[in-house]
């Protein structure tokens, strides 16, 4: 079967750090990919994790381990518009299913001033 | 001014109807996608394109339908047969690539109510 956990709500204080984890055990992987998703918008690409280690882009940087089935989203300096919903997704490397994504549920962060 | 537009934003339909929702790109991108989601839960696959006159089902895929007619176009068809049609629904599309691991863009989506 196919499993991606994230955590389901988180706070933080503008200008703090936040870690947003998200574990995974799916049939085939090819990468993970990070969106952010505001409130009744569509989700937009953050970054894609395919070799072990970290990935910086600007103040946001995602990191995988796949003998762990771990990845986290980091971000640095938070501001109030980065108030959303943070997917992770699995790129699936098998069959007919090749490129499709599997969605965590994803994390609501809060940015409080 | 590339893109993907999906219409229209906002749909309302009586129970029992069929309704039909757009999504159009002109990224020339050859695989293309369309996901529902609802309320805590992550987005879910219905149907998928990678190639024109060619899709296979998702995870969903039971009451709704495809077609993909042109590389531009891949529209969506809830049919009354879908339990519990209400929900955002999202179209995305991505370039073809070593091992279709390119990145999904997404549209805007479309908020459709069943009443």
């Amino acid at each position: 079967g196919q499993n991606i956990d994230q955590p389901t709500e988180m706070t933080a204080t503008e200008g703090a750090i936040v870690q947003i984890n998200c574990t995974y055990q799916t049939s085939g992987f090819n990468g993970l990919f990070w969106y952010q998703q505001h409130a009744g918008e569509a989700p937009t690409f953050l970054s894609y994790n395919v070799l072990d280690g970290l990935e910086e882009k600007g103040r946001f940087s995602s990191f995988l381990s796949r003998s762990k089935g771990y990845s986290y989203l980091l971000l640095k300096e938070l501001q109030m518009k980065d108030s959303a919903s943070y997917l992770c997704a699995v790129s699936l490397n098998y069959g007919g299913s090749q490129g499709n994504l599997i969605f965590g549920k994803g994390t609501k962060l809060s940015v409080k001033p | 001014d590339g893109g993907i537009t999906q219409s229209p934003k906002y749909l309302f339909r009586k129970e029992g109807q069929n309704v039909t929702l757009s999504c159009e790109q002109n990224l020339n991108h050859d695989a293309m996608y369309w996901y529902r989601q609802d309320p805590g839960q992550g987005l879910r696959l219905i149907y998928y394109s990678q190639i024109v006159n060619d899709f296979q089902k998702g995870d969903i895929a039971e009451g709704y339908s495809v077609s993909r007619e042109k590389k531009e176009s891949f529209p969506l068809t809830v049919t009354s047969a879908q339990k519990n049609p209400t929900a955002f629904y999202l179209c995305a599309s991505s370039p073809p690539g070593a091992g279709f691991t390119d990145t999904q863009y997404f549209g805007p989506g479309t908020r459709l109510t069943v009443l």
